[in-house]
């Protein structure tokens, strides 16, 4: 079984900052099958990149996926108000396995 | 748009069964799988595995296989997860979501909140 491991555990940004999540695989995912989701409090997740690095409709291009094989990594370029929030990273290659989330916080 | 709305929260006792609904909309039903997935409190998302909503195949995660049971009805777009011998720890925000192929999950309903409690 795939397991992913994200840090950090909580990042404390201001608005404005650059964020950058990371999201270890505990071997190879092949084809990039690897997502990004948000989620906020009391809310369901939303995709935000699939494929390691392409983003879903309608997300802002301040989103950005990169990695391969076993390390990826989420960047948010400039932190908007709206961006606190957790984010997990999710594998596909295999039947669907999940991190354990990166709080982004205010600081 | 694609719309996933799932049936109301749930309270049960430990050793009962849950029966959550998820009722599509906005595109084809039968042309994606669904997806169930958990969320325990504090816990990661764990997935539960998948339903075909086209020709009801399923595959469920080794951990409920002996469980959970996926259905769906074709003529009203719903799927359902049906989870039995229910425990404590089973207390969490059930989704279903929809698939966009090769297990991407891209949609997702609201949740439901089931609580087992004696």
């Amino acid at each position: 079984e795939f397991v992913l491991t994200q840090s950090p555990g909580t990042l404390s940004l201001s608005p404005g900052e650059r964020a950058t999540l990371s999201c270890r695989a505990s071997q190879s995912v092949s084809s990039s099958y690897l997502a990004w989701y948000q989620q906020k409090p009391g809310q369901a997740p939303r995709l935000l990149i699939y494929g390691a690095s392409s983003r879903a409709t309608g997300i802002p291009d301040r989103f950005s996926g990169s990695g391969s094989g076993t390390d990826f990594t989420l960047t948010i370029s400039r932190l908007e108000p709206e961006d606190f929030a957790v984010y997990y990273c999710q594998q596909y290659d295999s039947f669907p396995t999940f991190g354990g989330g990166t709080k982004v916080e205010i600081k | 748009q694609v719309q996933l709305v799932q049936s109301g929260a749930e309270v049960r006792k430990p050793g009962a069964s849950v029966k959550v609904s998820c009722k599509a909309s906005g595109y084809t039903f039968t042309s994606y799988a669904i997806h169930w997935v958990r969320q325990a409190p504090g816990q990661r998302l764990e997935w539960m595995g998948w339903i075909s909503a086209g020709n009801g195949n399923t595959k469920y995660s080794q951990k409920f296989q002996d469980r959970v049971t996926f259905t769906r009805d074709t003529s009203t777009s719903t799927a359902f997860m049906d989870l039995s011998s229910l425990r404590s720890e089973d207390t969490a925000v059930y989704y279903c979501a929809r698939d966009q192929g090769y297990q991407l999950i891209a949609w997702w309903g609201q949740g439901t909140l089931v609580t087992v409690s004696s």
